[in-house]
Order: structure tokens, then C-alpha cells, then sequence
């Protein structure tokens, strides 16, 4: 079964950085890219960025463009989300997600997600 | 960047009929190598992460019940529930995957009348 595990959410003040991660099983990581994908509260969902199976390639959304960084570790079944500069219009619930496909995929499994909050 | 809007932003359907959900691309998405329709469909029920529920625009992911269907070709497309049940309250999303970044609708809210 595929399973996915955001963890490394929490409050943080404007301008300051968090790290996410993915934590993923139940399927050979590294033959799969991988996105994240977020939702402000009450809000609809947003793409944020993605990342090929090697870790060679990867695409972000134009809101994020030079503050976020996508990684993955194959070794260990990671991939993670490094967000600097945050803003309040970053806060969201961050989801993670297995994507059928690089660069034009779709994703098929989901985690629960991480709540991220930016405020003073 | 593509723009996906979906109308209406919600609806009210009786138990037992019809529910009509509408996703318009600012650009086609129909391939003309492959001649497939980029385009998915997911449901999200409050509380819960989004489910994949239709992919290449018509197909239904395994486990979707027969009474949820995608239909259209290019700039619009359609997801249609034939016999509305209970348990398909939720907000669906239609979303493309033919250009990077891919982009999401706004969402319709699905309710019982």
C-alpha cells in the first residue's frame, strides 16, 4: 500500500524558513516523481512544485520561484520542501504527492498534509 | 500559464439525479501526438486530501463507481455523476497536466438538495 507522510509543519513569522518532508513506502521511490501541492484554508488547491524520479529536474510555481527549493533523497525515501522568505499568502496546508508521470503527470496518491502558518 | 475554470462554484443536486460539473481551459489540452485530453478529476471530502478519481479526461481510476463520468475534447470538459448519492458531497477539482506548472480549477461544491 502507498503511503505518504508529510511531516515539518508548524507557525513561523514572516520572513523566516521551514523544511517539509515526504516520507514515502509501499512503492519504488525513485522510479516515481514527486510534487507538492498546497491549500490555503478554505481555499482551493495550488501546485507549488515537482521533481523527476532521479532528482535531476524539477519545475515550481511562479509564487514560489526563488524562495522554494525541492530535493529528494532515494536513499532514504525522502523528498522535502525548503521554503524561505515565507509569506503570509504561503500559509496552507502542504500536501505531498506521487505523480504518474514527469513532466506532465498527474497525482495519484496523496498524504494528509502539514499546516503551515505564517504570522507574527 | 494555463487557466482552468469550472462552473458553477456550486451546486445542489437531489439524491438520485443528475450532477453536471463544467471545467473550461484557458488553452486546449488535447495532445495531438497521443490525441489524449490532459486532464484530471479529483474529489476532496472536508478534512481529507484530494482522491484521484478520473485521468486522460474519461478514466476512471480503479475503485471510482461506474456513476462518475468524464467526458470533452480540448478546451472543455464535463464530470458528471448520473445518480447523485450521499457520499459524493464534496468539492471536485479538474486540473491539467498538459504544461508546467499544471494548474487546478477553483473547485465546485457539491451538495444535496
Amino acid at each position: 500500500e502507498v503511503q505518504l507522510l508529510e511531516s515539518g509543519g508548524g507557525l513561523v513569522q514572516p520572513g523566516g524558513s521551514l523544511r517539509l518532508s515526504c516520507a514515502a513506502s509501499g512503492f519504488t521511490f525513485s522510479s516515481y516523481a514527486m510534487s507538492w501541492v498546497r491549500q490555503a484554508p478554505g481555499k482551493g488547491l495550488e501546485w507549488v512544485s515537482a521533481i523527476s524520479g532521479s532528482g535531476g529536474s524539477t519545475y515550481y510555481a511562479g509564487s514560489v520561484q526563488g524562495r522554494f527549493t525541492i530535493s529528494r533523497d532515494n536513499s532514504k525515501n525522502t523528498m522535502s520542501l525548503q521554503m524561505n522568505s515565507l509569506r503570509a499568502e504561503d500559509t496552507a496546508v502542504y500536501y505531498c504527492a506521487k505523480l504518474t508521470g514527469f513532466p506532465n503527470g498527474w497525482p495519484n496518491c496523496w498524504g494528509q498534509g502539514t499546516l503551515v502558518t505564517v504570522s507574527s | 500559464d494555463f487557466v482552468m475554470t469550472q462552473s458553477p462554484d456550486s451546486l445542489a443536486v437531489s439524491l438520485g439525479e443528475r450532477a453536471t460539473i463544467n471545467c473550461k481551459s484557458s488553452q486546449s489540452i488535447l495532445h495531438s501526438s497521443n490525441n489524449k485530453n490532459y486532464l484530471a478529476w479529483y474529489q476532496q471530502k472536508p478534512g481529507q486530501p484530494p482522491k484521484l478519481f478520473i485521468y486522460w479526461a474519461s478514466t476512471r481510476e480503479s475503485g471510482v463507481p461506474d456513476r462518475f463520468s468524464g467526458s470533452g475534447s480540448g478546451t472543455d470538459f464535463t464530470l458528471t455523476i448520473s445518480s447523485l448519492q450521499a457520499e459524493d458531497v464534496a468539492v471536485y477539482y479538474c486540473q491539467q497536466y498538459y504544461s508546467t506548472p499544471p494548474s487546478f480549477g477553483q473547485g465546485t461544491r457539491l451538495e444535496i438538495k
